[in-house]
């Protein structure tokens, strides 16, 4: 169970298009998701918190109108990256809050490669 | 974001040794930690989490130890395994929901 499925696992664009990923939780609802970003060989960082239902909450430093984030339901969260550089090309992972039994957790996508040319 | 950093970015160990990775955090309030592993290519994987009120946890061949005085915590592993062969993050959480990664830990498992 607590399985978070994100799509598109891999995705090349060309500059100043934008491009959409989106973060499932499959068999449980989440109220709340988060987006991240890792660059090679480093740690992942905190973009914002998406609460379904209401508007993102975004870290220093990170532009909301640049990384578009939607929590339209409780099983589905999108983060939009428009007018991408090269830049923003990064990995892109989501997780999601699951309280699944005995296990309090925060499960994650497998991620999504982002390569801007 | 809090900061959350791991006295050593690489550790090599054989295989079959004991493996201990470490963690220091900076939040005196935070509650909450995970240890995550990430395979290349991949998103983190829950591996054990342990509450601020509790000093030890033991998993399946995974011991999680945690000391508030110096806010410490580390990631025991038995018997690594190359499968083991990983980078590993210990993930704090503060009040809220969002958890903050540390710098990560590249372990190399030799056969």
């Amino acid at each position: 169970g607590a399985v978070v499925s994100q799509h598109p696992s891999w995705v090349i664009c060309k500059s100043g298009t934008s491009v959409k990923i989106e973060c499932r939780s499959l068999d449980f609802q989440a109220t709340t998701m988060f987006w991240y970003r890792q660059f090679p060989k480093q740690s992942l960082m905190l973009m914002a918190t998406s609460n379904e239902g209401s508007k993102a909450t975004y870290e220093q430093g990170v532009e909301k109108d640049k990384f578009l984030i939607n929590h339209a339901s409780l099983t589905l969260s999108t983060l939009t990256v428009t007018s991408a550089h090269p830049e923003d090309s990064s990995f892109y992972i989501c997780s999601a809050r699951t309280s699944t039994g005995k296990f309090y957790g925060y499960t994650f996508g497998s991620g999504t490669r982002l390569t801007v040319v | 974001g809090e900061s959350v950093g791991l006295h050593l970015p690489t550790l090599s160990v054989q295989e079959g040794d004991n493996s201990i990775i470490n963690c220091a955090y900076s939040n005196s309030a935070s509650d909450y930690f995970i240890w995550y592993k990430q395979e290349s290519g991949k998103g983190p994987q829950f591996i054990i989490d342990i509450r601020s009120n509790m000093d030890k946890r033991q998993g399946q061949r995974v011991t999680v130890l945690l000391n508030k005085t110096v806010k410490h915590l580390s990631l025991q592993i038995a018997a690594t395994q190359p499968g083991d062969s990983a980078v590993y993050f210990c993930a704090e959480k503060t009040g809220g929901n969002q958890f903050y990664f540390g710098t990560g830990t590249s372990l190399t498992v030799i056969p």
